[in-house]
């Protein structure tokens, strides 16, 4: 089963302009981490931020974690049409009983119009 | 260095067939997991190995069946194939079994006619 939702389902936006995914989960974790797929392909890892953090920046990438809501945005800043992907939210949940499990939302599909 | 290798790339079976799917985790890591992605999804958790032992198990039938070997390398087994097992299989590894950092493959996708 999934864990989470990811919000919008789909996002078009042009070039130049920001992208906002957001990503809710059911359980307590430990931490959560956002990856990119392209055309579906493996997924490439973007970034991880941990429970007790509340927000991370990695080069165009901003995130942030509200645990007490359940709730991930990732931020995609001066988007570029080779941004375009599907995005996923995956959470390692804490004390869960599958050793080394991630689970996955249902993923934002971001298209970027040159 | 290479990275997660994952063969096939494609595959496709008919109903009540068997597969074989195989992984080969980056050098030195010793845990291999595996996920099923069917189209529109995210992936879901199927097994994770480490040290050659079963740490981990998704929500999936004894149909699914997995194993790893000395070198590290793992394979998913999937009998009497059903059409809903067509999907994109992905094989992450990482260092250790419960690692905050997870390198994906590219997947094999298998289609189920």
């Amino acid at each position: 089963s999934q864990q989470g939702e990811e919000d919008p389902q789909a996002l078009s936006i042009q070039e130049g302009e920001n992208a906002t995914m957001n990503c809710s989960y059911k359980t307590s974790i430990n931490n959560l981490q956002w990856y990119r797929q392209n055309s579906g392909r493996g997924l490439v890892h973007l970034i991880l931020i941990r429970s007790n953090e509340r927000e991370k920046h990695s080069g165009r990438l901003r995130v942030t974690l509200d645990t007490s809501k359940k709730s991930s945005s990732l931020l995609i800043t001066a988007s570029r049409a080779a941004d375009t992907a599907s995005y996923f939210c995956a959470t390692d949940d804490e004390g869960g009983t599958s050793y080394g499990k991630l689970t996955f939302g249902q993923g934002t599909i971001l298209t970027v119009h040159p | 260095d290479a990275g997660v290798t994952q063969s096939p790339t494609h595959l496709i079976k008919t109903r009540g067939q068997h597969v074989t799917l195989r992984c080969s985790p980056i050098s030195g890591h010793k845990s291999v997991s595996w996920y099923q992605q069917v189209l529109g999804q995210g992936p879901q958790f199927i097994f994770q190995y480490y040290e050659k032992e079963e740490r981990g198990r998704g929500n999936f039938p004894d149909r699914f069946s997995a194993r790893q070997f000395p070198n590290y390398s793992s394979e998913l087994n999937v009998n009497a194939l059903l059409l809903g097992d067509s999907a994109l299989y992905l094989c992450a590894s990482s260092l250790v079994g419960g690692s905050l950092s997870y390198t994906f493959g590219s997947g094999t996708r298998l289609t189920v006619v």
